[in-house]
């Protein structure tokens, strides 16, 4: 069935450094891969997103690349701050003409001061 | 725009009674979507409603859940009968096109 794998589990970066975290999808008919933070007791957040017809998305310190070749895509954080420490969570849609979602196991970034 | 709206927050009920948990979309959005997250299976998509109409609900565990959407602006989720691993806290989410828009979550506890 359809999987997505996120890596790494756990990430902690110092206040200032980058963050990047890697996901991998396996079907190849999914066309939308949108990243959601989750804070303590919140729900998921959308934060950025990107399709299938874009190698490259940018807004401020955040960034998103897709592989579609190699079934990548990964988030990037720049200039990293104490309140981007939460849980990240990929996902990517299901065949077409669908909306749902299969989600990664998500990411606990911690962003040291 | 207040965003997905659910009720209640919290609840903490016994084994075998019936829980409700309650959902109101964004305006307009006309996709909504019953998610549960525990640790041990992270995000897992329940069922999902397009204009009113469940269109997938294999993700539904067992006769015990059913969903409901009467009309564009409310969802219901019940569990009857509940039991403790039904613990976790289920989220509502809603979507114009691609982007889905998550409520703040229900505590369910089951004791």
């Amino acid at each position: 069935g359809e999987n997505v794998e996120q890596h790494p589990s756990t990430l902690s970066v110092q206040e200032g450094d980058s963050a990047v975290i890697k996901c991998t999808y396996s079907d190849s008919a999914s066309n939308y891969f949108p990243w959601y933070k989750q804070e303590l007791g919140k729900g998921p957040q959308l934060i950025i997103d990107i399709r299938s017809n874009v190698g490259e998305k940018k807004d401020q310190r955040i960034a998103v690349t897709l592989n579609k070749t190699a079934k990548h895509f990964s988030l990037h954080i720049t200039e990293t701050q104490p309140e981007d420490s939460a849980v990240y969570f990929c996902a990517a849609s299901i065949a077409s003409g669908t909306y749902k979602y299969i989600f990664g196991t998500g990411t606990r970034l911690k962003v040291l001061a | 725009d207040a965003g997905v709206i659910q009720s209640p927050r919290h609840e903490v009920t016994e084994m075998g009674q019936e829980v409700t948990l309650r959902c109101k979309p964004i305006s307009g959005h006309n996709s909504l979507f019953w998610y549960r997250q525990t640790m041990m299976r992270g995000l897992e998509l329940l069922i999902y409603f397009n204009n009113n109409v469940p269109i997938d609900d294999s993700g539904m565990p067992e006769d015990r859940f059913s969903a409901k959407m009467p009309n564009a602006s409310f969802s219901t989720l019940k569990i009857q009968p509940s039991e403790p691993r039904d613990s976790a806290v289920y989220f509502c989410a809603s979507s114009q096109d691609s982007e889905q828009y998550f409520g703040p979550g229900t505590r369910l506890t089951v004791t």
